[in-house]
C-alpha cells in the first residue's frame, strides 16, 4: 500500500513570494491534516478535511495561508505572501474512519530566505 | 488549553531499558498516542492508548494513567537505531480530529 506522498520535499524561497505544497493521502482514508512542525517541536494542526469539507481551520493565518481539497482526495497548501518565520517542516498526514491511526508523508522543508 | 509535556532528551545504553514519559492537560481525551520520528522523517506510528494499562508490542510498551493524566513508553533491549525523536500526542476531540503533540523527547542510544 502505498503511504502519504507529498511534494516538494524542499523548496527554498525568499520573503514575499508565494509557496504551494501538495499532497496524496492514502488511497480510501477520507480524512487529510496538515501540519506545520518547527524545528525541536511537535507537529502543530493547521488544518483538517472530512473528504473535501474543512472541518478545523482554526489554527490557519487565514491572512496568508489557504488550502484546498476539491475533489475530496489530493490537496493544496498555499502561502502567499512568504515571510521567514514560515520556514518549517510542513506535514501531511491522512486517516481512515477504521482507524484512530494517522499516517504521516515525509513534509516538505521549506526555506523562506 | 492543551498542554502536553515530556522531556527534552533522555540517554540511554544500547541493550538496556528506557522509559519516557509524558503529561497532559487537556480539554478533552479520546486517546493518546505515540510517534517516533527519526530526524528528517515523517513521524511513524508506535502505540495507541485509550483505556488504562500497558499495551505491549514487541520491545515496545505503553502505559496510560487517565485520572492522573499520565503515560509512558517503555523500550526495552534498545538498539542503536532506536535513537529519535519519540512524540506524545493526545487525541482530544470526537470524530477523526487533529492530534495535539508534545514537543518531542530526543533519545540518544550510546555503545
Amino acid at each position: 500500500e502505498a503511504g502519504v506522498v507529498q511534494s516538494p520535499r524542499y523548496k527554498i524561497i525568499e520573503k514575499k513570494q508565494p509557496v504551494a505544497f501538495w499532497c496524496n493521502p492514502i488511497s480510501g482514508h477520507n480524512t487529510l491534516y496538515w501540519y506545520l512542525q518547527n524545528l525541536g517541536q511537535g507537529p502543530e494542526l493547521l488544518i483538517r478535511y472530512e473528504n473535501e469539507e474543512a472541518v478545523d481551520d482554526s489554527q490557519l493565518p487565514k491572512d496568508r495561508f489557504s488550502a484546498e481539497r476539491l475533489k475530496g482526495v489530493d490537496s493544496t497548501l498555499k502561502i502567499q505572501p512568504a515571510e521567514l518565520g514560515d520556514s518549517a517542516v510542513y506535514l501531511c498526514a491522512s486517516s481512515s474512519l477504521a482507524s484512530n491511526e494517522q499516517f504521516f508523508g515525509p513534509g516538505t522543508r521549506l526555506t523562506v530566505l | 488549553g492543551q498542554n502536553i509535556d515530556q522531556p527534552t532528551e533522555m540517554t540511554a545504553t544500547e541493550g538496556a531499558i528506557v522509559q519516557i514519559n509524558c503529561t497532559y492537560q487537556t480539554s478533552g481525551f479520546n486517546g493518546l498516542f505515540w510517534y517516533q520520528q527519526h530526524a528528517g522523517e515523517a513521524p511513524t506510528f508506535l502505540s495507541y492508548n485509550v483505556l488504562d494499562g500497558l499495551e505491549e508490542k514487541g520491545r515496545f510498551s505503553s502505559f496510560l494513567s487517565r485520572s492522573k493524566g499520565y503515560s509512558y513508553l517503555l523500550l526495552k533491549e534498545l538498539q542503536m537505531k532506536d535513537s529519535a525523536s519519540y512524540l506524545c500526542a493526545v487525541w482530544a476531540g470526537g470524530g477523526a480530529d487533529g492530534l495535539t503533540f508534545g514537543k518531542g523527547t530526543h533519545l540518544i542510544i550510546q555503545p
